[in-house]
């Protein structure tokens, strides 16, 4: 069965600090690592994805991910974290024989002015 | 606009009165899901379709339906609702069955069973 783990309900930040939101998980085959995020009272939208290729992936609003192949890690990093960032975030990976996507419990970010 | 349209968004009734939260996208996508977004919990996937008449359950679909009449379509129905349905529901759907691909999530029904 896969899963995902993020390790931090909440993560605060200052503005204009690195953001760091860690997310771990356990799939059988190659894994495809998705985060999302949700603003309240909003859906999910899409930041980036990693399927195959470069370990650093880019994605929207200046977010990538960094896969680690090795410790089963898909961390999100933001180099300049902005208050608009606040939000709530969710890792989920699906498995190259499993098209199911599985969600991680979400991570709160702050970013203080 | 590419979108999975959900109605309605907000949706309070009481116990053992039926309902169907409607899911609908333009985008010609074979997959559909649905989860339920609770507090710590992350997402949870209910049911899913991967195409026309094929449906299976996820990992929480005890007291939820689901069917797949067209390809646009996948309407989630409570026959009997009780209140530890109360949740935050999201459609979701993806061009292919195969992964990779990433979903496009609709806007959320909240629904609040008193």
């Amino acid at each position: 069965a896969q899963s995902v783990a993020q390790p931090e309900d909440q993560v605060n930040v200052a503005e204009g600090n690195p953001l760091t939101v860690k997310c771990t998980y356990s799939v059988s085959g190659n894994p495809y690592l998705f985060w999302y995020v949700q603003y309240p009272n909003r859906g999910l939208q899409f930041l980036l994805k990693y399927i195959t290729g470069d370990n650093l992936v880019k994605g929207s609003y200046g977010f990538e991910a960094e896969f680690n192949k090795s410790q089963t890690s898909f961390h999100l990093k933001k180099p300049s974290a902005l208050v608009s960032d606040s939000a709530l975030y969710f890792c989920a990976v699906s498995g190259s024989n499993d098209y199911k996507l599985s969600f991680g419990a979400g991570t709160t970010v702050t970013v203080r002015a | 606009e590419a979108q999975v349209t959900q109605n309605p968004r907000y949706l309070i009734t009481v116990t053992g009165k039926k309902l169907t939260v409607t899911c609908s996208q333009n985008m010609n996508h074979e997959y559909m899901s649905w989860y339920r977004q609770d507090p710590g919990l992350g997402l949870r996937q209910i049911y899913y379709s991967m195409n026309v008449e094929v449906t299976d359950k996820g990992d929480v679909p005890e007291g939820y339906k689901v069917s797949r009449k067209e390809k646009r379509n996948f309407p989630l129905i409570l026959e009997s609702p009780s209140p530890n349905q109360t949740s935050l529901y999201f459609c979701a759907s993806s061009l292919t069955v195969t992964g990779g691909v990433g979903y496009t999530f609709g806007s959320g029904t909240r629904l609040t069973v008193v």
